[in-house]
């Protein structure tokens, strides 16, 4: 069974720092390119950051270059987020997923539960 | 880039049809996925390729996708599929996906 299980969330003053970990299981995790997906408080789902399998690729939202930096450890099936510089507009809760492996097109196939980051003083 | 847009909300007796659209330029010549999320709740894939559906989902739900205008439908509607759904698209200039604003169903 696929399990995606996000850790290190919760609450930072604006300008502080967090890592985020997402626990990849049941499934070749090197073989699956990832991203981070958030949700603001009442909002709708942002694109956060990309990595491809082998961290070769990495893309991130113009609203985090530059403070975020996302990284994998496919030996220890896990997927990070540094976050540096937060504004309270980071405040969401953060998925990681993962992509499904297609041709044309690309979607995501399974979600973790997410973990709440909270930027505020 | 490219923009999706659906309508914030639709209603819907239970036992009738709810018809969700997902706006874009040519997004009939794109591949929409759609995304179930229930409050509280990571977002579940419902839709991909347009309308194929993954293992587990309803066949109640099925989806078109033309023009302009990709829909959703969901036919004999629950109270259980009372949700906010988003439809998506992929950027592969940047390997992420580029979601619609949402669209909050509710069951009458």
């Amino acid at each position: 069974e696929v399990q995606l299980v996000e850790s290190g969330g919760g609450l930072v003053k604006p300008g502080g720092s967090l890592r985020l970990s997402c626990a990849a299981s049941g499934f070749t995790f090197s073989s699956y390119s990832m991203n981070w997906v958030r949700q603001a408080p009442g909002k709708g789902l942002e694109w956060v950051s990309s990595i491809s399998s082998s961290s070769s690729y990495i893309y991130y939202a113009d609203s985090v270059k530059g403070r975020f930096t996302i990284s994998r450890d496919n030996a220890k099936n896990s997927l990070y987020l540094q976050m540096n510089s937060l504004r309270a507009e980071d405040t969401a809760v953060y998925y990681c997923a993962r992509i499904a492996m297609a041709s044309s097109s690309s979607w995501y196939d399974y979600w973790g539960q997410g973990t709440l980051v909270t930027v505020s003083s | 880039s490219y923009v999706l847009t659906q309508p914030p909300s639709v209603s819907v007796a239970p036992g009738k049809t709810a018809r969700i659209t997902c706006g874009g330029n040519n997004i009939g010549s794109k591949s929409v996925h759609w995304y179930q999320q229930k409050p509280g709740q990571a977002p579940v894939l419902v839709i991909y390729y347009d309308s194929d559906r993954p293992s587990g989902i309803p066949e109640r739900f099925s989806g078109s996708n033309s023009g302009n205008t990709a829909t959703l439908t969901i036919s004999r509607v629950e109270a259980g599929d009372e949700a906010d759904y988003y439809c998506q698209v992929w950027d592969s200039s940047s390997d992420h996906g580029v979601f619609g604003g949402g669209t909050k169903l509710t069951v009458l």
